[in-house]
């Protein structure tokens, strides 16, 4: 079976600049997850949808950061402007519903200078 | 609200050496309790998992971990490091109101020759 894919795999933006990544989740997951991963940190919830609805977005900063699922598969994660802070590894993940195990992509490493 | 506390941010052994990385979590439900490891550049992929059935876990890689609610308390063991295991590590919890995962700030394991 086929993992989560994310791309790009690294990517390198000046501030100010608009950034996207995507995720296409294991086939059939109905929750997808976006975290964000600073360094030496622990993943910190962005972001959980269920199918194309939006479950808890508490901790996404609105103001730059937006995400969606418009066909309810995969995901976009866009920064608009990024912020030096935004440094970060951005990790997507899904699972197949309530209660079901969570699997990870590899990540997408944005680095802003 | 709930959290994890990971003891130790690097912890360095011996090949051979018994593995012990520590985790306390703070939750007013009972948690299911996570482990996973993140090796350089990759997702994270999960060691174990305490779903509230046995009180002591096993994983891959040959891993365990014992969930302890007097101690508040799920820390990861291994009779004998190798080279191998060489990674960060991050204990997770999630409580039943939704699938969201609350990490801790993870521990990296160095193992020396």
């Amino acid at each position: 079976e086929a993992g989560v894919a994310q791309s790009p795999r690294y990517k390198i933006i000046e501030k100010r600049q608009s950034v996207a990544f995507w995720c296409n989740p294991i086939s059939g997951h109905a929750t997808l997850y976006w975290y964000q991963q600073i360094l030496g940190q622990g993943p910190k919830l962005l972001i959980q949808f269920q199918n194309n609805g939006v479950v808890d977005d508490s901790q996404l900063p609105k103001d730059r950061f937006s995400a969606e699922r418009l066909k309810g598969v995969d995901s976009t994660l866009k920064i608009q402007p990024a912020k030096l802070e935004d440094s970060a590894v951005y990790l997507c993940a899904s699972s197949a519903g309530t209660g079901g195990l969570v699997f990870f992509g590899q990540g997408t490493r944005l680095t802003v200078v | 609200a709930q959290s994890v506390t990971q003891l130790g941010s690097h912890v360095s052994v011996s090949e051979g050496a018994l593995v012990l990385l520590r985790c306390n979590y703070s939750s007013s439900v009972p948690p299911y309790l996570f482990w996973y490891v993140q090796y350089p550049n990759q997702g994270l992929q999960l060691l174990l998992k305490y779903t509230s059935a046995a009180t002591l876990v096993k994983g891959i890689n040959g891993f365990e971990a014992e969930f302890k609610k007097s101690e508040t308390s799920f820390h990861l063991t291994k009779p004998s490091a190798h080279m191998s295991d060489a990674a960060e590590y991050f204990c997770a919890l999630r409580v039943n109101a939704g699938n969201m995962l609350t990490f801790g700030g993870g521990t990296r394991l160095m193992v020396k020759p």
